[in-house]
């Protein structure tokens, strides 16, 4: 267990749809990561904030939105959803958000649009 | 853009036999840190190296970070069937902000 949450963990919806995914980080991490993970494919880094900031993007749709509240928990918002979004979702969480941080991932959600 | 590529995709082995995945950076990496994700599991932290040339070891697990700093290798010794799963290294630049680029994974499947 990385002490990292994840909510739902299982998600099937419509295409055209918006779902959020919640995210609560390990308890005295400030940074989020939200990876998306296709049907065996790599990790692609969708986006990163720091204490409520956002500190990185890297390949996250227009149609996709996150983000990190007072609390440090973050959620991901993805709207007008295609069949193509299917797949594990993750959130990692570190303790500062620098390169050297460890990132403990959560267990993930599972996405399906049909 | 930056591209970290691991070879091979897929890697069957005997239980015993040894296994090696390589990570190859399109860029020079500042650091770079490699993660197992077993099947059905997320990700877990294994290790990071940042020098140049730097070899780290855990047990049957060996990682270098090449001269150049944009390649890496995992080796594992007589392979165990716990060591079943997706290696990936994660390549962090910083240039301005940084961001790991993971790289695309080796599967490794272990037969008893």
């Amino acid at each position: 267990d990385s002490g990292v949450t994840q909510t739902p963990k299982h998600l099937i919806t419509a295409t055209g749809q918006r779902v959020t995914l919640r995210c609560s980080p390990r308890s005295g991490d400030l940074s989020v990561y939200w990876y998306q993970q296709s049907l065996d494919q790599g990790l692609q880094f969708l986006i990163q904030y720091y204490n409520g900031e956002e500190r990185a993007k890297g390949n996250i749709l227009e149609r996709f939105s996150a983000q990190q509240f007072p609390d440090l928990h973050s959620e991901l918002n993805l709207s007008s959803l295609e069949l193509g979004d299917s797949a594990l979702y993750f959130c990692a969480s570190s303790v500062e958000g620098g390169p050297t941080d460890t990132q403990y991932f959560g267990p993930g959600t599972r996405l399906t649009v049909l | 853009g930056q591209q970290v590529m691991q070879i091979p995709q897929y890697q069957h082995v005997q239980e015993g036999e040894d296994f090696t995945t390589y990570c190859n950076s399109s860029t020079t990496l500042s650091n770079i840190q490699w993660y197992k994700q077993r099947p059905g599991g997320h990700p877990v932290f294994l290790i990071q190296l940042v020098k140049s040339g730097e070899v780290k070891k855990q047990k049957r697990l060996t990682f270098q970070f090449g001269e150049a700093k944009k390649n890496s290798s995992l080796h594992i010794t007589a392979t165990q069937t716990t060591d079943v799963g997706t290696y990936f290294c994660a390549g962090c630049r910083t240039s301005g902000t940084y961001k790991y680029i993971f790289g695309t994974g080796t599967r490794l499947k272990v037969l008893a």
